[in-house]
């Protein structure tokens, strides 16, 4: 089984709600990952959870939260957003280990508005 | 420090054809490469994986790809086209790092397929 899910797939909210991103996989992979992409645009990397720890953070605003609650779990939470950060957001898992290929959820497409 | 350059942006094809995306990477490390492809409002799947083993590299759906390190180069191949091959292409380059695998992306080509 390679499926990573992610819920809700679609998702609109206005700039003072909170919300979250929940992504789950059952691979018994040990990093877990968020991107943003963009339309027409490669994904960016935004965090990586390395045995379900923050290892990267590339910089990300503060309004962006991500929680591993355990090593099949990761979620985004979402406060105080802006209408530039509506997006695809993608999860991905992989085994900690080179060359290993990372697994993509089908994505959230989230609408500030 | 690596790079991806994907040397074509729009691919156009008939279908029954063959395909070529092409690829050119740089990386300071021996690599490892990747392909993935991305449908309409979808995630991405990945096709095929190189990771110093066979240098030419089958993939699912007939996708194959040849790993040339004196060309620095990875193109994507398909000796014949299906209307539901339509999609975008990422031609993606791994670094290695503790905290997981580091993907450089290459800005995509769009591969369409006319009847």
């Amino acid at each position: 089984d390679t499926e990573v899910t992610q819920t809700p797939k679609h998702l609109v909210m206005g700039m003072t709600n909170k919300k979250s991103l929940k992504c789950e996989q059952h691979m018994g992979h040990r990093a877990m990952y968020w991107y943003k992409q963009k339309a027409k645009k490669p994904p960016e990397l935004m965090f990586v959870y390395s045995y379900e720890k923050l290892s990267i953070n590339e910089s990300v605003p503060s309004r962006f939260s991500p929680e591993c609650p355990n090593s099949s779990l990761l979620n985004l939470h979402l406060h105080a957003l802006q209408p530039e950060d509506s997006a695809l957001y993608l999860c991905a898992s992989s085994q900690v280990r080179q060359g290993a290929p990372l697994y993509f959820g089908p994505g959230t497409r989230l609408t500030v508005t | 420090a690596q790079s991806v350059t994907q040397l074509d942006s729009h691919v156009s094809v008939s279908e029954g054809t063959p395909v070529l995306l092409r690829c050119n990477y740089s990386s300071s490390y021996s690599p490892s490469l990747f392909w993935y492809v991305q449908h309409p409002n979808k995630g991405l799947q990945l096709l095929l994986k190189y990771t110093s083993a066979a240098t030419l590299v089958k993939g699912i759906n007939g996708f194959e790809a040849e790993f040339k390190k004196s060309e620095t180069s990875f193109h994507l191949t398909k000796p014949s086209a299906h209307m539901s091959d339509a999609a975008e292409y990422f031609c993606v380059v791994s670094a290695p790092n503790n905290a997981g695998n580091m993907l450089t992306f290459g800005g995509g080509t769009r591969l369409m397929v006319k009847p």
